[in-house]
């Protein structure tokens, strides 16, 4: 399958500090990305959908300026937690897909601890 | 009518045996369902998919069983084996307002006892 990279896979950060997490598909056009949030022994929550070169939308309850999105080319998307606080400790993971194919493959994760 | 319902949530098996994972769903636009495994810190890796024209498909000993019309889909993964213990989510996407978003199950536990 298609290959998505995301870094760090892990990242502590002081409470008040910003953090970006890098998403790229490797080998594939990434036309859509998709950002999501995983707490232990759940699913994947959808955080927010971003189409290349257009603004994320993201689903409801998740708040846009604190979780900055930009998918500015076909092969990097950035998830950008602003501000953080403990409670946006979590386990965040990208997906990729392109076209109207419907295939997604997702990246290795970020587990990201704000201390 | 979002939603997609998996079950159990764990499941032990012992080595050499089959593991079944149940899914069912509401929204008869959903056209494409994949099966995902997932290690411990790891994001998911697709592991198999099926369309609704096709009511089985198989590669290796994972073959997805699908019956449209009670709108439920299945993964039984022959011969199971330690390396499987992992969660497995079902998924399923389609056209329409949703767009090109997968909508997921809730997850099951697997472990292969050896």
């Amino acid at each position: 399958g298609a290959v998505v990279s995301q870094h760090p896979s892990r990242v502590i950060c002081k409470s008040g500090t910003s953090v970006k997490i890098e998403c790229r598909s490797l080998d594939f056009q990434a036309t859509t990305m998709f950002w999501y949030r995983q707490f232990p022994k759940q699913s994947l929550m959808l955080m927010a959908t971003s189409n290349e070169g257009s603004k994320a939308t993201y689903e409801q309850g998740v708040e846009k300026d604190k979780f900055l999105i930009n998918h500015a080319s076909l092969t990097l998307s950035t998830l950008t937690v602003t501000s953080a606080h403990p409670e946006d400790s979590s386990f965040y993971i990208c997906s990729a897909k392109t076209g109207s194919i419907p295939e997604a493959f997702f990246g290795q994760g970020t587990r990201l601890t704000v201390v | 009518q979002q939603q997609v319902k998996q079950s159990p949530q764990s499941l032990i098996v012992q080595k050499g045996g089959i593991s079944i994972i149940n899914c069912a769903y509401e929204n008869t636009a959903f056209d494409y369902f994949p099966w995902y495994q997932q290690f411990p810190g790891k994001g998911p890796a697709l592991l198999i998919a099926i369309r609704p024209d096709v009511s089985e498909k198989k590669e290796g000993r994972f073959t997805i069983s699908f019956n449209k019309s009670a709108k439920q889909f299945s993964l039984h993964i022959m011969d199971s084996q330690p390396g499987d213990s992992a969660t497995y989510f079902c998924a399923a996407s389609g056209q329409g307002a949703s767009g090109s978003r997968l909508t997921f199950g809730e997850g099951t536990q697997l472990t292969v006892n050896p």
